[in-house]
């Protein structure tokens, strides 16, 4: 079956606390995306990759770190030094970055500071 | 500075009705793709249709539309024969050699269709 899959669903974090979010795509698609949402906003790019081993801050990447040791999985962490997390995450993969490619998103993830 | 605006917080329509959705772009590029989403209550992102810059047809994809008028540099969504299932977030959303390859989304518009 093929994807986007993005785990925890909900997730709920200590002030203080390191956290992980989990994206993971089949789709053999080589560029993949963090984005942040806030209750009635639009979305903002954390960060993206668009290949294995190379990353690129977005606008809000301050707080924020990501790795991309395989093509399927581009997993963002949450450190303490992001002030105000909560947010729900969106994760998203395009073929590739030509401006005709369709991105397309994960579940999201809800993430709630304690 | 590519820019999205989406001028309508909230829109009502009726069952059945059609709708739409404004968006407007900014952009000096020659070469870019605008895109639709929906986003349901459940959060995820759904991909609704794509129009290409240098299309001269209106894309359409089954009971959406997209009227696009380039010297306008607007992209407005249509939806037809509205269902209760349409009430949702809907972003309009823009890619341009500028941008770097990477999406700017507008603030979106909450569609809530009225049985």
């Amino acid at each position: 079956d093929g994807g986007i899959t993005q785990s925890p669903k909900y997730l709920f974090r200590k002030e203080g606390q390191n956290v992980t979010l989990s994206c993971e795509q089949n789709l053999n698609h080589d560029a993949m995306y963090w984005y942040r949402q806030d209750p009635g906003q639009g979305l903002r790019l954390i960060y993206y990759s668009q290949i294995v081993n190379d990353f690129q801050k977005g606008d809000i990447a301050e707080g924020y770190s990501v790795s991309r040791e395989k093509k399927e999985s581009f997993p963002l962490t949450v450190t303490s030094a992001q002030k105000n997390p909560t947010a729900f995450y969106l994760c998203a993969t395009t073929r590739n970055r030509g401006f005709t490619d369709t991105q397309y998103f994960g579940p999201g993830t809800r993430l709630t500071v304690l | 500075a590519q820019k999205i605006t989406q001028t309508q917080p909230g829109m009502f329509v009726q069952e059945k009705e059609a709708v739409t959705l404004d968006c407007t772009y900014d952009t000096s590029d020659q070469s870019y793709g605008l895109f639709w989403y929906k986003q349901p209550s459940s959060g995820e992102m759904i991909f609704l249709i794509y129009q290409g810059s240098y299309d001269e047809q209106n894309a359409t994809e089954g009971r959406y539309s997209l009227n696009f008028q380039k010297a306008r540099k607007s992209a407005n969504l249509v939806i037809s024969a509205s269902q209760l299932g349409d009430s949702a977030m809907y972003f309009c959303a823009m890619r341009d050699g500028g941008s770097q390859g990477n999406l700017i989304f507008g603030k979106g518009t909450k569609l809530s269709v009225k049985p």
